[in-house]
Formats: C-alpha cells, sequence, structure tokens
C-alpha cells in the first residue's frame, strides 16, 4: 500500500542551494498535504501544508507546490541551511485534514557546509 | 509553543507484559491520535480519538490495544500482551478543533516512546 510515495531516499545539497523534495500520492480523496521534518530522537514537527484548492503555499524559506493533476507535490526550501539537515516526511489527509495521516517513508537531507 | 509531551522515551518489557504509553496532547486540542513507526518503515495510524471514543482505527489496532483519555489531560495507548512486532517507536499527535468540517488544520506530534519487546 503506497499511497504516498516519496521515491528519493536521500538528497545531499550544498549550502545556500535550493533544496527540492519530491513527493507523489495515488489516493485522488487526498485534499491536504503536509511536510513534516524530523530529527533524530525526536517527533515529526510540522513545517508547511497545502489544500487541493492552492498550488502554491510558501512560509519564508519553504514553498510546497501542489500539481493534482499529475498527484505531486514539492518542497522547495531556499536558501538550505545545514539546521535544515533532517529527514523530511510528505503526509496526506483526506476530507480536509480530518482522517488519518499517510505517510511517505521520508528523504533524507543533508546540507552540506 | 505548546507541544505533545509523552512518557517514558524509553520502555523495555517482556515479551506477554502489559504496556501503558502516555500522553499529554496540546491543551486546546480535541483530536488525538497514535501512530508508530517500525523501524525502517512508515510512520503509520493505529487510532484516532475524539469526543471520548474511537473515531477511526487501522488493522493494526486490534483487541491487544486500548486507549483512554483518563483524566481530561492525558490520554493512553495500552497493549495488553505485547508481542515481539510490536516493538517500535509509538507517536501520539493531537490536532485542534475541526470548524465545521473545514479544518485543514496539522496534526503535532510528540517525541514518542521507543518500545522495545524482549
Amino acid at each position: 500500500d503506497q499511497q504516498v510515495k516519496q521515491n528519493s531516499p536521500s538528497l545531499s545539497v550544498q549550502e545556500g542551494r535550493i533544496s527540492i523534495l519530491n513527493c507523489d500520492y495515488t489516493n485522488s480523496m487526498f485534499d491536504y498535504f503536509l511536510w513534516y521534518k524530523k530529527y533524530p530522537a525526536e517527533g515529526p514537527t510540522f513545517l508547511i501544508s497545502i489544500s487541493s484548492i492552492k498550488d502554491k503555499n510558501e512560509d519564508g524559506r519553504f514553498t510546497v507546490f501542489l500539481n493534482k493533476s499529475a498527484k505531486h507535490l514539492s518542497l522547495h526550501i531556499v536558501p538550505s541551511q545545514p539546521g535544515d539537515s533532517a529527514v523530511y516526511f510528505c503526509a496526506a489527509s483526506a476530507n480536509s485534514g480530518n482522517t488519518p495521516l499517510v505517510f511517505g517513508k521520508g528523504t533524507r537531507l543533508s546540507v552540506i557546509a | 509553543e505548546p507541544e505533545v509531551t509523552q512518557t517514558p522515551s524509553h520502555q523495555v518489557t517482556q515479551m506477554g507484559q502489559e504496556v501503558i504509553l502516555r500522553c499529554v496532547p496540546i491543551s486546546n486540542h480535541l483530536y488525538f491520535y497514535w501512530y508508530r513507526q517500525i523501524l525502517g518503515q512508515k510512520v503509520e495510524f493505529l487510532v484516532s480519538f475524539y469526543n471520548n471514543e474511537i473515531s477511526e482505527k487501522s488493522e493494526i489496532f486490534d483487541d491487544q490495544f486500548s486507549v483512554e483519555r483518563p483524566d481530561g489531560s492525558n490520554f493512553t495507548l495500552k497493549i495488553r500482551s505485547t508481542k515481539l512486532e510490536d516493538s517500535a517507536m509509538y507517536f501520539c499527535a493531537s490536532m485542534i478543533e475541526d470548524y465545521g468540517g473545514y479544518s485543514n488544520q496539522p496534526q503535532h506530534f510528540g517525541d514518542g516512546t521507543r518500545l522495545s519487546i524482549l
């Protein structure tokens, strides 16, 4: 059951450059999408979200893009900082966020100074 | 910033024993969740709880599992007779009130309890 897929297990980026993390989903009932960041020995920390009525949401250095026709979303981090090094999870929910989250496997981002 | 707190951070238990994992959700949140992550696998949903009852549960959440909100602040997950395959990180999450079905609110997670079954 792979309703939410993050096909890149890891990504390395130079400090100051753009990090692009990708996520695909298969369930067309999903209408709310979230990105979480996770450091070792901590729980997932909410980063940014987007509802299906939008195609872009921005918060500081973080922007999430949603392409509903392709069932694809991406998280852009600009500029990347060493403190951004973590595992990033894509998650999706239906019914405006009122159903349980379905997570991807995560992408480990390493930002190299 | 308010946060979800979970205790203990690590629980080691013999197979067949009962274990209770505790969570204190964010105080004005009304939706509560348990998820787990087996090492190397995805975070997966166990159960959601609202208005003092289970609102949804996954196939994983069988008769060995139960949840309770005993005192208006704590939210607990009990595993009655633990099995080796219950070893995982267990995350509690909470979400603020749903405003008329158009919530789009994020769930906020605690730091988890690492459960090790021997």
